[in-house]
Order: structure tokens, then C-alpha cells, then sequence
């Protein structure tokens, strides 16, 4: 069974860093597409960042420069290295995997962004 | 903002059928697979429908995709109560290089 447990979310200061971890169990990780979805509160979805099996990396306008996919293929786990955060990037991080087509997603993790 | 376009809501008695519009461009449903989500309050979003038309395992066949040029539906027939939920369209764009998602719309049952 496919499953996505993302953790490391929390309160953050304008300007801090923070990353966030996604742990796989079911599949691995590097054999598929690995993506990152955000939703701030009480707003629509928002795509963040994908890495492919072959290592290419891509990132929605908003964050490139400040946000960094990667994977650990030991630990089968994704990463999101966050930096220069705004009061903007406050949401929900969902980490989803594609599978043969098919969209599998975590529960999410809250990223607060305040002073 | 959002390259595809959805409407905000759309509402239906129960037993009824509802459609879902999402309108994009060739850069994105015209030239890519378009996969749509079913998000419930409070949780995470689910794939309802992945490339154009297909039925991921153990979703329901009252749901339907289907694309013609730019623009893609998503059909609810025999609606529930339990369809009350947020729906979302997406596609990859070539243009952005990155994945799109729609407005969103949500879907009530009278």
C-alpha cells in the first residue's frame, strides 16, 4: 500500500528556513515522480516544485530561488528545503506521488509563516 | 493566478447529474493529460480522474472525464450527498513548465 507521511511543518518567522520530509512506504521513490502541492488557508491548490526519476527538477514561479526539491533514496523520503520565507507561503504542504498516472498524497503538513 | 478556468459552484438535487467545466489553452489541456481531484472538507485531495478519462482503482463509475481541444469536463451522475466536496482540474503547461491547477468549484447538494 502507497502511503505519504510529510512532517516538519510549523511556525517560522518572514525570512526563516524550514524543511520539510515526506517518508514512503509502499513504493520507491526514485523510480517515480515526486511533487510538492500547497493550499493556503481557505484557497485552491497550488503546485509547488516536481523532481522525475531522472533527477530533472522543476519549480512554480513563486518559489524558484527560494525552494529546493530533493530525495534521499536511502531513506526513500522527499524533501522541501524552504528559505526566505514569506507571509505568502503560509498553506498546507501536501507531497504527492505519480505513479503509472496515478496521484497518490499525503495527509499535509502546516507551514505558518508570522513574525 | 490560474491558467485553468473552472466555475466557482455548481449545485444539483440528488439522483441528478452535474458537469464541471475547465477551460486552459494548447499549451496545457491541449497538449497534455488532464487529471481531476476531489478534495472533502478538511482533507487531502484525491485523483478522481487521470489521464483525460480514466478511473484510478475503487473511485466510483458515477464520475467521468473527458477533453475536447482546451477544454476538459468532469461529470457527476447520481449525486450524493458525499459528492459535496471541492473539485479541481489540472494539466502540465509547456509554456510554465510546471503543473496547473484550476480554480476550483465546488459542488453542492440541494
Amino acid at each position: 500500500e502507497v502511503q505519504l507521511v510529510e512532517s516538519g511543518g510549523g511556525l517560522i518567522q518572514p525570512g526563516g528556513s524550514l524543511r520539510l520530509s515526506c517518508a514512503a512506504s509502499g513504493f520507491t521513490v526514485s523510480s517515480n515522480y515526486m511533487s510538492w502541492v500547497r493550499q493556503a488557508p481557505g484557497k485552491g491548490l497550488e503546485w509547488v516544485s516536481v523532481i522525475y526519476s531522472g533527477g530533472s527538477t522543476y519549480y512554480a514561479d513563486s518559489v524558484k530561488g527560494r525552494f529546493t526539491i530533493s530525495r534521499d533514496n536511502s531513506k526513500n523520503t522527499l524533501y522541501l528545503q524552504m528559505n526566505s520565507l514569506r507571509a505568502e507561503d503560509t498553506a498546507v504542504y501536501y507531497c504527492t506521488a505519480t505513479i503509472t498516472g496515478v496521484d497518490y498524497w499525503g495527509q499535509g503538513t502546516l507551514v505558518t509563516v508570522s513574525s | 493566478q490560474s491558467v485553468l478556468t473552472q466555475p466557482p459552484s455548481v449545485s444539483e438535487a440528488p439522483r441528478q447529474r452535474v458537469t464541471i467545466s475547465c477551460s486552459g489553452s494548447s499549451s496545457n489541456i491541449g497538449n497534455n493529460a488532464v487529471n481531476w481531484y476531489q478534495q472533502l472538507p478538511g482533507k487531502a485531495p484525491k485523483l478522481l480522474i487521470y489521464y483525460d478519462d480514466l478511473l484510478p482503482s475503487g473511485v466510483s463509475d458515477r464520475f467521468s472525464g473527458s477533453k475536447s481541444g482546451t477544454s476538459a469536463s468532469l461529470a457527476i451522475s447520481g449525486l450524493q450527498s458525499e459528492d459535496e466536496a471541492d473539485y479541481y482540474c489540472a494539466a502540465w503547461d509547456d509554456s510554465l513548465n510546471g503543473y496547473v491547477f484550476g480554480t476550483g468549484t465546488k459542488v453542492t447538494v440541494l
